[in-house]
């Protein structure tokens, strides 16, 4: 596999439940990336992390909350969810934040369910 | 806006026949573009890359794209298809700005290949 390991891999939750998802990468990456992907959407970036720190919030709602204690790690907290926020959510890496030629990894996804 | 255009929803093919799946780009700067294969309830895996130098560049699998600034084009292409191609592909570019960089996705271009 890609080093990039997502958990859960599926995910039914109410939208008054709180739940979050977890992104881990032994690549001995710097940088780190939640993407939103839907049904016949382009993938949409969340969030970036560049050695632990968050440097773009694409306007994501504040009901998802990121949070990177390590650059290993990377949680996605959620509460309050609407369905439309049913999706598969992709976590990723890339060894350098500002090497422009480094090709990002991607985990497997966890599939999103709100109900 | 920088952006990315997978124009085809969907591509068929025969099996043994050459396939082609197009993208264009729209960024300031040098593009540094990238192609993306997503198998079902996987991940996106990473297939070749566009930084600089020779305009055709050779991935996994047998994959190549060809990259022409002119038409500002990268698309992929394989000379003989296999049915284990089938999947879905997407194309990235790569702005620079701020000090780090993010990939932008396109929507993404289904590929079946029929025996």
């Amino acid at each position: 596999e890609t080093g990039v390991t997502q958990t859960p891999r599926h995910l039914v939750m109410g939208m008054t439940n709180k739940k979050s998802l977890k992104c881990e990468q032994h690549l001995g990456h710097n940088a780190m990336y939640w993407y939103k992907q839907s049904a016949k959407k382009p993938l949409e970036l969340m969030f970036v992390y560049n050695f632990k720190e968050q440097t773009e919030n694409n306007s994501v709602p504040s009901r998802f909350s990121p949070e990177c204690p390590n650059s290993s790690h990377l949680f996605l907290h959620l509460h309050t969810l609407q369905p439309e926020d049913s999706a598969l959510y992709l976590c990723a890496s890339s060894q350098d934040p500002t090497g422009v030629s480094t090709e990002a990894f991607f985990g497997q996804g966890t599939r999103l369910t709100v109900v | 806006a920088q952006s990315v255009a997978q124009p085809e929803d969907q591509v068929n093919v025969a099996e043994g026949n050459p396939l082609t799946v197009k993208c264009t780009y729209s960024v300031s700067g040098n593009p540094y573009l990238f192609w993306y294969v997503q198998y079902p309830n996987r991940g996106l895996q990473f297939l070749l890359k566009y930084i600089t130098g020779d305009n055709l560049v050779k991935g996994s699998y047998g994959f190549e794209a060809e990259f022409n600034k002119s038409q500002t084009s990268f698309h992929l292409k394989k000379p003989s298809a296999l049915v284990s191609d089938s999947a879905l592909y997407f194309c990235a570019v790569r702005p620079f700005s701020g000090g780090y960089n993010k990939l932008i996705f396109g929507a993404g271009t289904r590929l079946a290949v029929h025996p």
